[in-house]
């Protein structure tokens, strides 16, 4: 089992759709939970950040925490084109790794 | 000052070469991080330091050896790499060892290995 996994996508929505991101990780101690933005060519970019179980929103992003089901999840609301990129989930394991999945690539359509 | 600043932004080297890349943070943060990122590809830990002090190396080839000469700085020295060495080359800064509120990151070095 890897130790973060999201699906590799592409994940395509039309203009003003809200996108779904989804990961999932195997260490239950883990206790941060990030997502990255990454547009090609470029290095990641920390759009959100989680700790407690629930939802925690930040403009047109909600990130989902489910730590019961080690699962963690991205929200993008009235999705842009400009938004379209590679949306990289990371955990930070065993206490002080942070550790990044394969990453979901996302398109959206004007 | 929020960067993280990498030079060079692209670097060519022969697989002879010696080369080194270099790390900058002004933002008093204590815990510093290499990754290596291959294209389509996550980025891979590579080394950490906190508080200037070498924590994990992740199995990383003597090839590469990693410097922390002060709290500010991050150096990755380079010697005899091979050419599947080629990549993206991302340092980057928490404000202590457990990231707890994220790591920020540098623009990269894209090195290319001959």
């Amino acid at each position: 089992q890897k130790e973060v996994e999201q699906n590799s996508g592409p994940l395509s929505v039309p203009e003003g759709a809200i996108a779904s991101l989804n990961c999932t990780y195997s260490d239950r101690g883990s206790q941060s939970f990030f997502w990255y933005r990454q547009y090609s060519g470029k290095s990641p970019e920390l759009i959100m950040f989680i700790y407690s179980n629930g939802d925690k929103e930040d403009g047109r992003f909600t990130a989902q925490l489910n730590k019961a089901s080690q699962y963690v999840s991205l929200l993008i609301r009235d999705s842009q084109p400009s938004d379209s990129a590679t949306y990289l989930c990371a955990v930070t394991l065993y206490g002080n790794k942070l550790v990044f999945g394969a990453g979901t690539i996302l398109r959206v359509k004007s | 000052d929020t960067e993280v600043t990498q030079t060079p932004k692209h670097l060519v080297m022969g697989m002879t070469n010696k080369k080194s890349l270099k790390c900058e943070q002004h933002m008093g943060h204590r815990a510093m991080y290499w990754y290596k990122q291959k294209a389509k590809k996550p980025p891979e830990l590579m080394f950490v330091y906190s508080y200037e002090k070498l924590s994990i190396n992740e199995s990383v080839p003597s090839r590469f050896s990693p410097e922390c000469p002060n709290s500010s700085l991050l150096n990755l020295h380079l010697h005899a790499l091979q050419p599947e060495d080629s990549a993206l080359y991302l340092c980057a800064s928490s404000q202590d060892w457990k990231g707890a509120r994220g790591y920020t990151f540098g623009s990269g070095t894209r090195l290319t290995v001959v």
